[in-house]
């Protein structure tokens, strides 16, 4: 399989739910983001790993919370979400991070569709 | 300007005809202007990277030029094909490679 994968891709959960959302590259790519789109709105950064650690953490609620265990994985951990969470969230990969360049094209997966009940 | 915009929001195209939208970005420490496509249910697909002021870049049907001076870059579709529907994004790079993005052109392309 090639690209960038991501599972589930349609999510239903409660409030009180636990769940997480697993994005998975195969393109060798160092560097990795989650992205949250809510309606009408642009891409809003998450989350960005380059070389398996955290080096952007954007203001996100703690009830939101990343892991990356590998530079091919990344996870994003869900609990007592709000429906105002409920979005699409995608992740994307690319090369590496470059501060001071930032031409890497970033590639993106299809997105789980979170709804939060 | 401090974000990244785009218009309009939608058009509607009749198959065969050209056209263009726009995004802008703030001029100031500008490092990369992308573009992609977004056609519904699948992932974004990366059409183009310009880091030079003037630049052009075409692929296909589709290209784009960019203004760094005045942070604005044009799209343009020729000939436009029902495929071409999509929701087209922009977004700007700052000094640590995070893409900033616009909310969207979408376009859809009449038989």
């Amino acid at each position: 399989e090639t690209g960038v994968t991501q599972t589930p891709r349609h999510l239903v959960m409660g409030m009180t739910n636990k769940k997480s959302l697993k994005c998975e590259q195969h393109l060798g790519h160092n560097a990795m983001y989650w992205y949250k789109q809510s309606a009408k709105k642009p891409l809003e950064l998450m989350f960005v790993y380059s070389l398996e650690e955290r080096v952007e953490n954007n203001s996100v609620p703690s009830r939101f919370s990343p892991e990356c265990p590998n530079s091919s994985h990344l996870f994003l951990h869900l609990h007592t979400l709000q429906p105002e969470d409920s979005a699409l969230y995608l992740c994307a990969s690319s090369q590496n991070l470059h501060p001071g360049r930032g031409t890497d094209t970033q590639y993106f997966g299809p997105g789980t569709r979170l709804t939060v009940l | 300007i401090l974000n990244v915009e785009q218009s309009p929001q939608s058009l509607h195209v009749q198959e065969g005809d050209s056209t263009n939208f726009t995004c802008s970005f703030p001029s100031s420490n500008f490092y990369a202007l992308h573009w992609y496509r977004w056609e519904t249910a699948k992932s974004p697909e990366a059409l183009f990277v310009m880091t030079l002021n003037g630049d052009e870049k075409k692929k296909g049907r589709i290209s784009a030029t960019l203004n760094t001076k005045e942070g604005y870059s044009y799209l343009y579709i020729k000939g436009s094909q029902p495929e071409d529907s999509a929701t087209y994004l922009c977004a700007f790079t700052d000094s640590w490679g995070k893409l900033q993005f616009g909310a969207g052109t979408q376009v859809v392309v009449t038989p």
